[in-house]
């Protein structure tokens, strides 16, 4: 099956340190792919979608120069957390399609648990 | 926003009993998926359900949509302890290709 790879799994980093997340999509292409982010607890929250060849469509309150966003191949996107602080600690997922944006199901990286200290 | 809730927020049950998870929704939908989460880890992917569907199932999965209702249901038989995680109702945004989310049902299977 269709597979997605996250990396790194765990970052502990200082406050102020801008940190980069990579998703690759390891057997299949994806046009598009999918930011979330995580609370403890709770509920994915859509952060951005990223479009390959093109800039990030961002959620309602999501700061894009905060996190930034570039998806320069058809099997990379990358999330970079930029000076990040600790209330940027969470549960980072990424997703993405491998067919029609419709009627398809997402397939998920394993999250990346950032922490600032 | 987070479109979806789902109840109960919470449930624990014994090996070998059903699991049911609910799920409610606000707007029109093309389709309603369910996902499982194990602590710690990404999602999986484990039905997805047209809106001219009504049931479906897959293995030990049983999943009923009422559009008219806004409603989903996702039943679990015959459980087992490996089912223990998050389970998260999830609706496409349009045909933006987005996914919304509920607020998910933590299960706990108790051997």
């Amino acid at each position: 099956g269709a597979v997605v790879s996250q990396h790194p799994s765990r970052v502990i980093c200082k406050s102020g340190t801008s940190v980069k997340i990579e998703c690759r999509s390891l057997d299949f292409q994806a046009t598009t792919m999918f930011w979330y982010r995580q609370f403890p607890k709770k509920s994915l929250m859509l952060m951005a979608t990223s479009n390959e060849g093109s800039k990030a469509t961002y959620e309602q309150g999501v700061e894009k120069d905060k996190f930034l966003i570039n998806h320069a191949s058809l099997t990379l996107s990358t999330l970079t957390v930029t000076s990040a602080h600790p209330e940027d600690s969470s549960f980072y997922i990424c997703s993405a399609s491998d067919g029609k944006r419709n009627n398809q199901p997402q397939h998920f990286g394993d999250g990346t648990r950032l922490s600032i200290l | 926003s987070q479109q979806g809730e789902e109840d109960p927020q919470a449930l624990s049950i014994q090996e070998g009993e059903n699991a049911t998870m609910n799920c409610s929704y606000k707007t029109s939908i093309n389709n309603l998926q369910w996902y499982r989460q194990n602590s710690g880890r990404g999602l999986v992917h484990l039905i997805l359900i047209r809106s001219n569907e009504r049931e479906k199932h897959s293995g030990r999965l049983r999943v009923t949509l009422d559009t008219s209702k806004k409603s989903s249901s996702l039943l679990i038989t015959a459980s087992r302890a490996a089912d223990t995680a998050s389970y998260f109702c999830a609706t496409d945004g349009g045909n933006t290709g987005k996914l919304i989310f509920g607020q998910g049902t933590t299960l706990q299977v108790k051997p």
